[in-house]
């Protein structure tokens, strides 16, 4: 397997468009999850899936951000309208039920002008 | 609020010197586990600890687990400029019946050649 695969890994955008954000898990984990990642406020938990079923996402921090597992092999983030506190790393991870280490893709560096 | 809190925030030492980090949790846990991060990537597991064992090694790694002070070290002997990253305690909360894996804030370890 490929690993966790996240696209795009560089997204500049400016502030007020739509911005998605794509993750593949390994294929027979049940679990994702999306963390962001920012110098002030450290790696953040925004949401997580198992079985497909966002489980809790207390950790979105705004409507503005949405995700969404359409099936077992992909995850989507997606913030509308960005805006440049947005700007952060976006990790998304993977885990097969019954294993507690999770495996994480290269991330997503965005960047909202 | 995020589940662990790492300490120091960052320790940088000399190549062969031991370097060790300490991570506390608030709330009850399954397991704990350790990851590395190198500049720019997604994080990589190293370690895990359950909640009924004290300590654990693994190469040059060894975890222990204090759970009445809700507390754990991670101790890297021998260190090598190749270890330098920062490191992350994560622990587990069963939420919803499903686990959530709540990272800390991260030790950043730079070991001087």
């Amino acid at each position: 397997d490929a690993g966790v695969i996240q696209s795009p890994r560089h997204e500049v955008t400016e502030m007020g468009q739509e911005v998605t954000l794509r993750c593949k898990p390994i294929s027979g984990h049940d679990y994702l999850f999306w963390y962001r990642q920012t110098m002030m406020r450290g790696l953040e938990l925004l949401i997580y899936f198992n079985n497909n079923v966002p489980i809790d996402d207390s950790g979105m921090p705004e409507d503005r951000f949405s995700a969404k597992m359409p099936n077992a092999s992909f995850s989507t983030l997606k913030i509308q309208p960005s805006e440049p506190r947005d700007s952060a790393v976006y990790f998304c991870a993977s885990r097969p039920v019954g294993g507690a280490e999770a495996f994480f893709g290269q991330g997503t560096r965005l960047t909202v002008v | 609020s995020q589940q662990g809190e790492e300490d120091p925030q960052a320790l940088s030492i000399q190549e062969g010197e031991n370097a060790t980090m300490n991570c506390s949790y608030k709330t009850s846990i399954n397991n704990l586990q350790w990851y590395r991060q190198n500049s720019g990537r997604g994080l990589v597991h190293l370690i895990l600890i359950r909640s009924n064992e004290r300590e654990k090694h693994s190469g040059r790694l060894r975890v222990t687990l204090d759970t009445s002070k809700k507390s754990s070290s991670l101790l890297i002997t021998a260190s090598r400029a190749a270890d330098t990253a920062s490191y992350f305690c994560a622990t587990d909360a069963l939420r919803g019946g499903a686990q959530k894996l709540v990272f800390g804030q991260g030790t950043r370890l730079t070991i001087n050649p």
